[in-house]
């Protein structure tokens, strides 16, 4: 079965630093880019980034941009979402999904993970 | 950067009832590079539509897509009890793409 596993939530203070997962399973990440999704308690989804794995080649939205890192590890079939220093306006869940490799035409996120809660307090 | 305005904002219809669910792009959305999904409570979304009005792997046929340019429609014929849920239009015609803010299905 085709997965993508988040890892569990999290609790932190505002000015630390976290590293969130998103591993796949089922499936070779060489045919796809990860991308990471917010949802703010209550609010809409905000597309955030995403990284293709087999040359690290990674897009941010503006919106992200300088205050998030999205990296990974292929070999491990792994990708991250990285703050050095948390707000508590990050506080969200965070969804990472993937989309095929090719052009604009394959850029919808076909498979979801369930999730990564994070809270911050200030 | 691509806004898309999703109308109307909540949609109270009974089980059976067909429900009509607007997205507007602020800018053309070129070759049709829109998404639709579901998302229920507790859980995260699912793809729907891509491509305007392809239907993903698994997708009942009464959920449709149509439109193109700058206004889309997620169609859902024949409401049924699971079909109450939270829908999002994205657009993935540039490198920001960007989502809509949601309407929400409820039980009238």
């Amino acid at each position: 079965e085709e997965q993508l596993v988040q890892s569990g939530a999290e609790v932190k203070k505002s000015g630390e630093s976290l590293r969130i997962s998103c591993e796949a399973s089922g499936f070779s990440f060489a045919n796809y880019f990860i991308g990471w999704v917010r949802q703010v308690p209550g609010e809409g989804l905000e597309w955030m980034g995403v990284i293709y794995l087999g040359d690290s080649d990674t897009r941010y939205s503006p919106s992200f941009q300088g205050h998030i890192t999205i990296s990974g590890d292929k070999s491990i079939s792994t990708a991250y979402l990285q703050w050095n220093s948390l707000k508590a306006s990050d506080t969200a869940m965070y969804y990472c999904a993937r989309h095929p490799i090719g052009g604009h035409a394959f850029w919808y996120f076909d498979l979801w993970g369930r999730g990564t809660q994070v809270a911050v307090s200030s | 950067e691509i806004v898309l305005t999703q109308s109307p904002g909540t949609l109270s219809l009974s089980p059976g009832a067909r429900a009509t669910l607007s997205c507007r792009a602020s800018q053309t959305v070129s070759a049709n590079y829109l998404a639709w999904y579901q998302q229920k409570p507790g859980q995260a979304p699912r793809l729907l539509i891509y491509g305007a009005s392809s239907r993903a792997t698994g997708i009942p046929d009464r959920f449709s897509g149509s439109g193109s340019g700058t206004d889309f429609t997620l169609t859902i014929n024949r409401l049924e009890p699971e079909d109450f849920a939270v829908y999002y239009c994205q657009q993935y015609d540039t490198s920001l793409r960007t989502f809509g803010q949601g309407t929400k299905v409820e039980i009238k």
